[in-house]
């Protein structure tokens, strides 16, 4: 069965540290994403991956499609990025239907 | 351009009743996809299009039917609401190939009483 785990499911930090979310996936993906749910539902793509290491301002996605998992680091938190965050994985190449991990809820403390 | 678009933003159906979802995207993108997501759980697909006048289910389709008449449209529309339909429902868009990054609508929180 294609699955996406998300590690943890909760995540509180103090503004200024160092935040990891972790994606963990069963089976081999073409491609996957990571997205933002903003505390008013709205939901925005931050990146897309099939290999090595993505970076926009403060935040860097990596995947090692060997162990297949993929992490998110947020570097120097601030209050704004408390969101939920979401993997999603593409399976195979003849498909774009994605397969969405149940999220990590962070909350950033000043 | 305005994105992904959707219609109502909230809507309470009492069981039985019927109604449609609108979905409207202005970035010509020939993909597009329903969500429905559940406290607690991961979005889940309800149908999606792979372009105009073409559309298949998703994993979770029963209760629910879509057209896609048009690239820019493609409705949602509930027959005999039930309590399990309860839930915020997730219009998307893509663009086929490489470029396959969704973008969202707003959703439309929908409360089945």
């Amino acid at each position: 069965k294609n699955e996406v785990e998300q590690s943890p499911q909760n995540l509180t930090a103090q503004e200024g540290e160092f935040i990891t979310i972790n994606c963990s996936y069963s089976v081999g993906i073409s491609a996957l994403h990571w997205l933002q749910q903003h505390p008013g539902g709205g939901i925005v793509s931050l990146f897309m991956l099939s290999s090595g290491k993505k970076k926009h301002g403060r935040l860097i996605a990596t995947i090692n499609i060997q162990e297949k998992h993929s992490s998110l680091h947020i570097t120097a938190s601030h209050p704004r990025d408390s969101a939920v965050y979401i993997c999603a994985v593409r399976f195979g190449m003849d498909t774009d239907k994605l397969i969405f991990g149940t999220g990590t809820r962070l909350q950033v403390f000043p | 351009n305005a994105g992904v678009t959707q219609t109502p933003k909230f809507r309470i159906l009492k069981i039985g009743q019927s109604m449609t979802l609108q979905c409207a995207q202005d970035m010509n993108h020939n993909y597009m996809y329903w969500y429905r997501q559940d406290p607690g759980m991961g979005l889940k697909l309800i149908y999606y299009s792979v372009g105009a006048g073409i559309t298949d289910k998703g994993e979770v389709p029963n209760g629910y039917n879509v057209s896609r008449s048009t690239t820019e449209d493609f409705p949602l529309r509930l027959e005999l609401a039930a309590p399990s339909q309860t839930s915020v429902y997730f219009c998307a868009s893509s663009y086929a190939g490489d470029y396959n990054e969704q973008f969202f609508g707003p959703g439309t929180r929908l409360t089945v009483l």
